[in-house]
């Protein structure tokens, strides 16, 4: 089975600073997909970013970019130039192309400071 | 404007009252699914549907039931609810895969206490 580990319960980061979010997972599969939500106190999910595995080239959106590393089933959130709305809990995600199934991480909670 | 809507937003029962948590989808979505979130835990997926009378459980099952009997509904029934069951629950849904292969849309989640 698949399992998704974030590895980091909280952290904070100063306002306008960059920071980065861990994720490994743990799969057999070649194929499958890999996001970032983000679930501000409003408790929406909201997608952040999403990575396909075939692809090699890292996913950007905006201040959030992820680091992609298939070998080492990592795969980080970096979020630059971090604003007080950036507050939220973060939950790393991994979805089986084959079918909807989707695992989640524990999830990390980013405080912003201003 | 595309979204699932899941009602109530907040559900405060006593242990044995069945109650039903309603979820809607206006995206034309095959898949729809249930998952509670707990702290430490992340999102655990309750049960899910591939299409209409089509459901299968997931990692967490017991002491939930579903029907799929439109495409757009998914509802999510405690027939008997314990205190086990207080959480958060959402409700997702995407297309199918092997068509096109999209994230999960949630709804705005349920914050269920049973006392």
């Amino acid at each position: 089975a698949q399992t998704v580990t974030q590895s980091q319960p909280e952290m904070s980061v100063q306002e306008a600073e960059t920071v980065t979010l861990s994720c490994t997972y743990d799969t057999s599969e070649s194929n499958y997909y890999l996001f970032w939500y983000k679930q501000p106190p409003s408790r929406q999910m909201i997608l952040v970013i999403r990575q396909e595995a075939y692809k090699q080239q890292n996913a950007t959106e905006n201040r959030f970019s992820v680091n992609f590393q298939k070998a080492a089933k990592s795969f980080s959130l970096k979020i630059s130039d971090s604003q007080l709305g950036d507050t939220a809990m973060y939950f790393c995600a991994f979805m089986m192309t084959f079918n909807n199934d989707m695992r989640f991480g524990a999830g990390t909670r980013l405080t912003v400071k201003p | 404007e595309a979204q699932v809507t899941q009602n109530p937003r907040y559900l405060i029962t006593v242990t044995g009252k069945k109650l039903t948590v309603t979820c809607s989808q206006n995206m034309n979505h095959e898949y729809m699914s249930w998952y509670r979130q707990d702290p430490g835990l992340g999102l655990r997926q309750i049960y899910y549907s591939m299409n209409v009378e089509v459901t299968d459980k997931g990692d967490v099952p017991e002491g939930y039931k579903v029907s799929r009997k439109e495409k757009r509904n998914f509802p999510l029934i405690l027939e008997s609810p314990s205190p086990n069951q207080t959480s958060l629950y959402f409700c997702a849904s995407s297309f199918r895969t092997g068509v096109y292969n999209s994230p999960l849309h949630f709804g705005n989640g349920t914050r269920l206490t049973v006392t």
